[in-house]
């Protein structure tokens, strides 16, 4: 599939801290989905962006659906020793009638406090 | 939210073994699951789609063989991994895709390790 380009791999930060981070794509997304991962678990649902130049917050956490619809960012703002984890941007790209996700490679943030 | 179980949460097997894991869509209907795989320090890769009531579809590379799958309600889908081997050891994620919206929720995983 349609391969996410999800950037920066790794962040080390403090807490207190605000982090931004991106996906971008080749193809054209019609959704756009951010999940956590804890080690050792399933990933979580973020925040879900359904329509080109949607903002969204969730708590702490913005994230935007780019106009061209071929990139994404999420925001953290004050960040917290919690927020450790791996953060993954998603979606089906339209050529996937069936809905199944194509994955980031994730961003692996560290916040010490 | 939407959630989803797996079971087991993690199992430990012989080569050789089948092992089955469930993964159910607690307070929606999934009418679509899928599979995925994670090895250490990767992304999700997906195996395979599952449909209820009709046969799954599986990305290329994955044996349709070695990874049985059964979407017999639509609250439940199961992978089989049959015989097992030591390189089928990783973290399967399952998901479910509910709501009006078709969002998709995954469950905790489920940790194969075979020895």
């Amino acid at each position: 599939g349609q391969q996410l380009n999800q950037s920066p791999q790794s962040m080390f930060i403090q807490e207190g801290e605000d982090v931004s981070m991106n996906c971008t794509s080749s193809s054209i997304f019609n959704t756009w989905l951010w999940y956590k991962q804890d080690p050792g678990e399933g990933p979580v649902l973020l925040i879900a962006l359904y329509k080109a130049g949607e903002l969204t917050s969730n708590g702490r956490l913005t994230a935007q659906f780019g106009i061209t619809r071929k990139d994404s960012f999420l925001n953290i703002s004050a960040s917290i020793p919690s927020d450790v984890g791996i953060y993954f941007c998603a979606g089906p790209p339209l050529s996937n009638s069936g809905y199944a996700l194509n994955f980031g490679k994730g961003t692996s943030l560290l916040v010490t406090p | 939210g939407a959630v989803v179980s797996q079971h087991p949460s993690w199992v430990i097997c012989k080569s050789g073994t089948s092992v089955k894991i469930e993964c159910r869509s607690l307070d929606f209907q999934a009418t679509t699951m899928f599979w995925y795989r994670q090895f250490p320090k990767q992304s999700l890769m997906l195996m395979a789609t599952s449909n209820e009531g009709s046969k799954a579809t599986y990305e290329q590379g994955v044996e349709k063989d070695k990874f049985l799958i059964n979407h017999a309600s639509l609250t439940l889908s199961t992978l089989t991994v049959t015989s097992a081997h030591p390189e089928d050891s990783s973290f399967y994620i399952c998901s479910a895709r509910g709501g009006t919206l078709g969002t998709q929720y995954f469950g905790p995983g489920t940790r194969l390790l075979v020895l």
